[in-house]
């Protein structure tokens, strides 16, 4: 079974820009966590979706936004772009049963100039 | 909220020895889960260990066993036996046991050298 796969692994933006990061989970996990990791932050967590609606959110402000879709594919947009939000951005998905499980995908590298 | 602490940043073993990584947290559940998570320098997370807390038996998985003391919340790692393979960044995690919740609150996390 195919692990949690995230494009684009690497992205370059500008300060301003927004950004949209794709997240394809495990076949078969509906639930799909968002964190963001950071040297100085570590991680945190951003948001989860499980059946196209946001379930639980975190505390980042509303320039980060995310959905998901009917095929569980989930996406995470962030708008005018801040140098601070250069992270590494992880991607988890979960069996809505056992959603103490969580798988991550490889990661997102964001750098914004 | 819930806190989680690691209060070794870096640690170093040699192969074939055993390593202990600690882990304290704060919360006011009576259910969660805990869990240790692997990042190696490739930067995929990957799931080492879990630990349900109404469970007394502490869990094991191979070579990688936790200690998990409810009462002093703390939930520590032990490595047994490192291999080169075990060099990573380790995270302690917390996860409240709502039934739907899937947030995971991590520590800073704690860089493992296992060295020849």
């Amino acid at each position: 079974k195919a692990g949690v796969t995230q494009t684009p692994r690497y992205l370059i933006k500008t300060r301003g820009q927004q950004v949209t990061l794709s997240c394809s989970p495990i076949s078969g996990h509906r639930s799909v966590s968002w964190y963001q990791q950071t040297p100085g932050q570590g991680l945190q967590f951003l948001f989860e979706y499980f059946s196209e609606t946001q379930r639980n959110k975190g505390n980042f402000p509303g320039r980060f936004s995310g959905r998901q879709f009917s095929n569980s594919r989930s996406e995470m947009n962030v708008s005018t772009l801040e140098l601070g939000d250069s992270a590494l951005y992880l991607c988890a998905s979960s069996l809505a049963a056992l959603s103490y499980e969580q798988y991550f995908g490889p990661g997102t590298r964001l750098t914004v100039t | 909220a819930q806190t989680v602490t690691q209060s070794q940043p870096e640690m170093s073993v040699q192969e074939a020895e055993t390593v202990t990584l600690s882990c304290t947290y704060d919360t006011s559940e009576n259910n969660y889960y805990l869990f240790w998570y692997k990042q190696p320098p490739s930067r995929q997370m990957i799931l080492v260990i879990r630990q349900e807390a109404y469970k007394q038996q502490n869990a094991t998985e191979n070579r990688f066993s936790v200690n998990f003391q409810k009462a002093a919340k703390s939930f520590s790692l032990k490595i047994s036996d490192s291999q080169l393979g075990d060099t990573a960044m380790y995270f302690c995690a917390f996860m409240k046991d709502t039934g739907t919740a899937s947030k995971l609150t991590f520590g800073t996390g704690t860089r493992l050298q296992v060295t020849l």
